[in-house]
Formats: structure tokens, sequence, C-alpha cells
């Protein structure tokens, strides 16, 4: 199995911060990754998929980058609807497919 | 629009079974793999299983090989998750997910049902 290790596990941000994420992947998914965010008590929204590819409908203030098993996801700029968790997850290959352990963006 | 509505989640003993169903719509449903993915409470996000679109290939997580077999009724546009051998550590939210349906491998899709929990207690 493919092992995600998102960092940090939390943070406290203001509105207006730049906020970056990290997935390290156990090997090579090349640019397979997808990441998400998920509010209390809602479903999972798929943000960027490939990487670095923006989902329809989402913000510019989102971005994601990396190849290999190295990956960042920014928010430029958060919005007071930004504070949420956020995951990554490979697709790479399957089974299974992984989730990083989640990222919780919290308002300091 | 995409719509994907689970149903079937309750509470129910350890050892016991539970059939999950999703009712999807929305979509050309047969022309689509579609996952189950799971959330235990206050935790991560975890895959379960995953049925193509002609219900020939299956794949399943570790935890839930044997034990949770995946089907699909193309006619009645739905999915299911037979759930058996229930333990305590499956209680979670299961959702239904819409494969991105690339056909270049399975991959999650931006279309989730928004859920059903499922407690394992006695």
């Amino acid at each position: 199995d493919i092992q995600m290790t998102q960092s940090p596990s939390s943070l406290s941000a203001s509105v207006g911060d730049r906020v970056t994420i990290t997935c390290q992947a156990s090997q090579d998914i090349r640019k397979f990754i997808n990441w998400y965010q998920q509010k209390p008590g809602k479903a999972p929204k798929l943000l960027i998929h490939d990487a670095s590819i923006l989902e329809a409908g989402v913000p510019a203030r989102f971005s994601g980058s990396g190849s290999g098993t190295e990956f960042t996801f920014t928010i430029t700029g958060l919005y007071p609807e930004d504070f949420a968790t956020y995951y990554c997850q490979q697709y790479e290959s399957l089974p299974p497919l992984t989730f990083g352990g989640g990222t919780k963006v919290e308002i300091k | 629009q995409v719509q994907l509505v689970e149903s079937g989640g309750g509470v129910v003993q350890p050892g016991k079974s539970l059939r999950l169903s999703c009712a999807a719509s929305g979509f050309a449903f047969r022309s689509f793999a579609m996952h189950w993915v799971r959330q235990a409470p206050g935790r991560g996000l975890e895959w379960v299983a995953v049925i193509s679109n002609d219900a020939i290939n299956k794949f399943y997580s570790g935890s839930v090989t044997g034990r949770f077999p995946i089907s699909r009724d193309n006619s009645n546009n739905t999915v299911y998750l037979q759930m058996n051998s229930l333990r305590p550590e499956d209680t979670a939210i299961y959702y239904c997910v819409k494969d991105w349906g690339r056909g270049d491998g399975y991959n999650l899709g931006d279309s989730w049902g928004q859920g059903t929990l499922v407690t394992v207690s006695s």
C-alpha cells in the first residue's frame, strides 16, 4: 500500500494568510494526487486533481504542485470560509486508494 | 445534476450484517465505476471499495476484504455495500462516491453522497 504522510496535522492562521500543506508519498505516484476540503458535517469537496489542476469553480487562491513523492497544497490569502480540514489522496495505485491524515486549518 | 443518496445505516451489534444502498441520478450510471469511502467519528477518510461500471472488477481495502462485498444494479442505478461480520472499528459515516470516469484508472470524482452513519455496538 502507498502511504501518504500529510503535515502538519493542524495549523492556526489568520484571514489573509498564506497556508501551505505538504503530502509525502511512500513511493513514486507521479502526478496522481487529489486534494480535498472538508467542513464539519459535510462530505469532502474535491479541489485539485493531477497535483495541480483546479476543479471547475474552485477559486484561484487554491493551488497545488509537486510530482513523484513530494506535494504541496497552498491557499494564498485565507478567506473565512477556508477554515476546514484538508486531505490529500493518491490514485497512482489501488487497492487501496489512500488518504493523508488530514490538516485542520483553524482560526488564530 | 448528480445526486447520490445513501441509505441503510443504523446501529448494529458486532458480528451482525447491514446492507448500504446508494441511489444515483443525474448521470449515466452504467458508464461509471462507483466507490465507497468511510470516515470514523472524528477521524480521517478511508477508501473502502470500488466496482467497475460493468460490475466485472471489484477491489477492496484490506480492512474489509472478504467481509464487505460491493455490488451494483445498473437497471436501478444503485450501488450496494453488504457489510458482514461487523466490528466496532467499522463504525463510520459511509460515503458513496462517483468515479472520475477518465477511463485511465480508478479515482474518486467530485460527486459524493451525504453519507450514512453505521454504528457497531453491543
